[in-house]
């Protein structure tokens, strides 16, 4: 059974700070999503990574991907107030999704 | 814009009543469409995957008898909450895996449905 783990579940932090979000899953995948949800809304597409050493930058964020370790990290960079929303990693095959991480960032 | 169309998008209904849900694929088709549920504060639960022509495949704990699922054209997958009672009322998503052309292979989502069972 394919599990995945997201840390932290819930972060709080200062607009201009950075911080790295962790997705570690347990069985091999081919492909593995980031998404973002804002309260009451559904899920927006942030990243896929398909490979080993994938990397993929919008904006502030960027994620990569590591086969090898079954991680896939999302960083944020300078955090500004919008981007406070709860973030989720999900994993095929199956898609099974992490907890979230409910990100808080503060003026 | 959107390319996964959920209506509708919050509907109040009656314990004992039925609520149909759907979920378009606006500009691709979708063999395969995937039904979650969301609980307040928790992560995404993959219901069931809708095959289009075909049976749906439920999750492991997840009535199919109660939340009946149509996939009967290649942009088109119903959810059906059959006598819904509250402890259904959640937030339910949709999402179609696009197969060809611009994002091929990437997992679109609906706006989700938001059904409160009074």
């Amino acid at each position: 059974e394919l599990k995945v783990e997201q840390n932290p579940l819930f972060l709080s932090m200062q607009e201009g700070k950075n911080y790295t979000i962790y997705c570690n899953y347990s069985t091999t995948s081919d492909r593995l999503y980031w998404y973002r949800q804002d309260p009451g809304k559904s899920l927006e597409s942030l990243f896929v990574l398909l490979s080993n050493g994938a990397v993929k930058q919008e904006g502030r964020l960027m994620a990569s991907l590591d086969t090898k370790a079954r991680l896939s990290t999302l960083h944020i960079t300078a955090a500004v107030h919008d981007l406070s929303a709860t973030y989720f990693c999900a994993v095929d095959p199956g898609l099974t999704f992490g907890k979230g991480t409910h990100l808080i960032i503060q003026p | 814009g959107a390319v996964v169309s959920q209506h509708p998008s919050w509907v109040i209904c009656k314990s004992g009543t039925s609520v149909k849900i759907e979920c378009r694929s606006l500009d691709f088709q979708a063999t395969t469409m995937f039904w979650y549920r969301q609980f307040p504060k928790q992560s995404l639960m993959l219901m069931a995957t809708s095959n289009e022509g075909s049976k749906a495949t439920y999750e492991q704990g997840v009535e199919k008898d109660k939340f009946l699922i149509n996939h009967a054209s290649l942009t088109l997958s119903t959810l059906t909450v059959t006598s819904a009672h509250p402890e259904d009322s959640s937030f339910y998503i949709c999402s179609a895996r696009r197969l060809a052309g611009v994002g091929t292979g990437e997992l679109f989502f609906g706006e989700g449905s938001r059904l409160t069972v009074l």
